[in-house]
C-alpha cells in the first residue's frame, strides 16, 4: 500500500493563481482531511470528509473548496491564491470519522507570491 | 475553547540522557490524546493514542502517559535518530476533531 499520497509536492503561484493540490489513499479509508500547518503554530483542520459526496467545513475554510467525488481521492481547491495561504498542506485519512489515529501524507509546500 | 499546549518549544539531549516532554490539555469531552512525531519535510507520523487516565503506552525508547490534565512522552536513554519534533492532538467527544499543538522539536546529540 501506497498509503497517503499527494501531489505536488513544491509549489509556487502568483497572487490571484488557481490550483488543486491532489490527495489519494489506498486503504480505503472514509475520512478524509485537510490540514495546513504554520510556524508557530499547530496542524489546523481546513475541511474534510466522512466519506464520498459527503464534505464539511474546518477551522480555516475560507479560500479553500473540496469535493469527494470517490473513496480515494479528496482534492484541494484554492480559488484564488494569497500571500496568506503559503503554508505547508498536509491531507490525511482515517478508517472512520471521529477520534481515532489518522494517516498523513508527505505533504505539499506551496508559497503564493 | 479547546486547547493543547506543548512544552518546551525545543528540547536539546545528549545520546543517553533520558527527559520528558509535557502536552496540557483542555479538551471538553476528551476522547484521545494523540502522539504524533514528524521528520523535516515530511507528514506526521502515528506513534500511540491514549483514551483515559492513567493509561501508558510504549514504543522502543518512548513511553506516553496520560493523566486528566496533560500527558507526558518520555524518552528513555535517546538515540539521534530519535530527534523530530513530537506533537499532541486531542480528541473530543463534541466536536470529533483532533486539536493539536505547536510541537516540541527534538534535537539528540551524539
Amino acid at each position: 500500500n501506497a498509503g497517503v499520497t499527494q501531489t505536488p509536492k513544491f509549489q509556487v503561484l502568483k497572487t490571484g493563481q488557481s490550483m488543486t493540490l491532489q490527495c489519494a489513499q489506498d486503504m480505503n479509508h472514509e475520512y478524509m482531511s485537510w490540514y495546513r500547518q504554520d510556524p508557530g503554530m499547530g496542524l489546523r483542520l481546513i475541511h474534510y470528509s466522512v466519506g464520498a459526496g459527503i464534505t464539511d467545513q474546518g477551522e480555516v475554510p475560507n479560500g479553500y473548496n473540496v469535493s469527494r467525488s470517490t473513496t480515494e481521492d479528496f482534492p484541494l481547491r484554492l480559488l484564488s491564491a494569497a500571500p496568506s495561504q503559503t503554508s505547508v498542506y498536509f491531507c490525511a485519512s482515517s478508517r472512520l470519522a471521529g477520534v481515532i489515529e489518522q494517516f498523513f501524507g508527505p505533504g505539499t509546500r506551496l508559497t503564493v507570491l | 475553547e479547546d486547547q493543547v499546549t506543548q512544552s518546551p518549544e525545543a528540547l536539546r539531549l545528549q545520546e543517553g540522557e533520558s527527559s520528558s516532554l509535557n502536552c496540557s490539555y483542555t479538551v471538553s469531552g476528551l476522547r484521545g490524546l494523540f502522539w504524533y512525531r514528524q521528520d523535516p519535510g515530511k507528514g506526521p507520523e502515528f506513534l500511540f493514542t491514549l483514551y483515559s487516565a492513567g493509561e501508558e503506552k510504549e514504543k522502543e525508547r518512548l513511553k506516553a502517559t496520560l493523566t486528566k490534565k496533560e500527558s507526558f512522552l518520555h524518552i528513555t536513554a535517546p538515540k539521534p535518530e530519535d530527534s523530530a519534533t513530537y506533537l499532541c492532538a486531542g480528541g473530543s467527544y463534541n466536536t470529533d476533531k483532533l486539536i493539536f499543538g505547536t510541537g516540541t522539536r527534538l534535537q539528540v546529540f551524539p
